[in-house]
């Protein structure tokens, strides 16, 4: 299947420890991003990498570091985790650039819940 | 400032009822707008898009510049149109997307 995968889906874990979510798409796209969906559904870009390069940082905590190995994948790591990182993590994939018209649609993953407990 | 307005949080309709979702933006140059839906726990997907003027499960939206709006809409709803509903507008440099803060839309028979 062509798509945008994730794993875990669910991850459950102490506040203070580290963890990490993988995600990969097949879709031969040159960008990629995650979005983070707190509990009130509110969906909220948090990074974008393109070509293996980060585009966009938004003020997101330091505890939270992207890894793009290359551009079919982008990792997310969070360090000593807090309750409030709880929510769901989208990534999601587009094939810019060069940016045109129309081709701004993002592919999205199935999203991993994270509980911090 | 570049933000997508959502107004309602919820919209309840009965099977058969019309249906608009709204939507207002702010941005200062050409807009690329998009209309996203999540139904229960499964991944966001794309619905449609201001410049394919298209319909998609009998919804459409029209961008209206001197409103800066984009509703959807849809004449007759169906009981499987229960979703949450995003609005998301992409940022200048078309890296992002930046999305409303979504309308649960709940059809019932």
């Amino acid at each position: 299947d062509t798509a945008v995968s994730q794993t875990p889906k669910y991850l459950v874990t102490q506040m203070g420890n580290d963890k990490s979510i993988k995600c990969e798409q097949n879709l031969g796209h040159d960008t990629m991003y995650w979005y983070k969906q707190d509990s009130k559904k509110f969906l909220k870009i948090m990074f974008s990498y393109n070509n293996k390069e980060l585009i966009i940082n938004e003020t997101v905590p330091n505890r939270f570091s992207p890894k793009s190995p290359d551009k079919a994948h982008l990792n997310l790591h969070i360090n000593s985790l807090e309750l409030g990182d709880s929510a769901v993590y989208f990534c999601a994939s587009s094939p810019l650039p060069p940016y045109q018209a129309g081709r701004n649609e993002q592919f999205f993953g199935p999203g991993t819940r994270l509980t911090v407990l | 400032a570049q933000r997508v307005t959502q107004p309602e949080k919820l919209l309840s309709v009965f099977k058969g009822a019309p249906v608009e979702l709204k939507c207002n933006y702010s941005y200062s140059g050409s807009p690329e707008l998009f209309w996203y839906v999540q139904y229960s726990r499964q991944r966001l997907q794309l619905l449609l898009r201001h410049i394919s003027r298209e319909s998609i499960k009998g919804f459409t939206a029209d961008l209206n510049k001197g409103e800066t709006s984009f509703h959807l809409k849809k004449p007759f709803a169906q009981e499987e149109d229960s979703a949450m509903y995003y609005c998301a507008l992409s940022n200048q440099a078309g890296t992002a997307l930046i999305f409303g803060k979504g309308t649960t839309l709940s059809v019932s028979s």
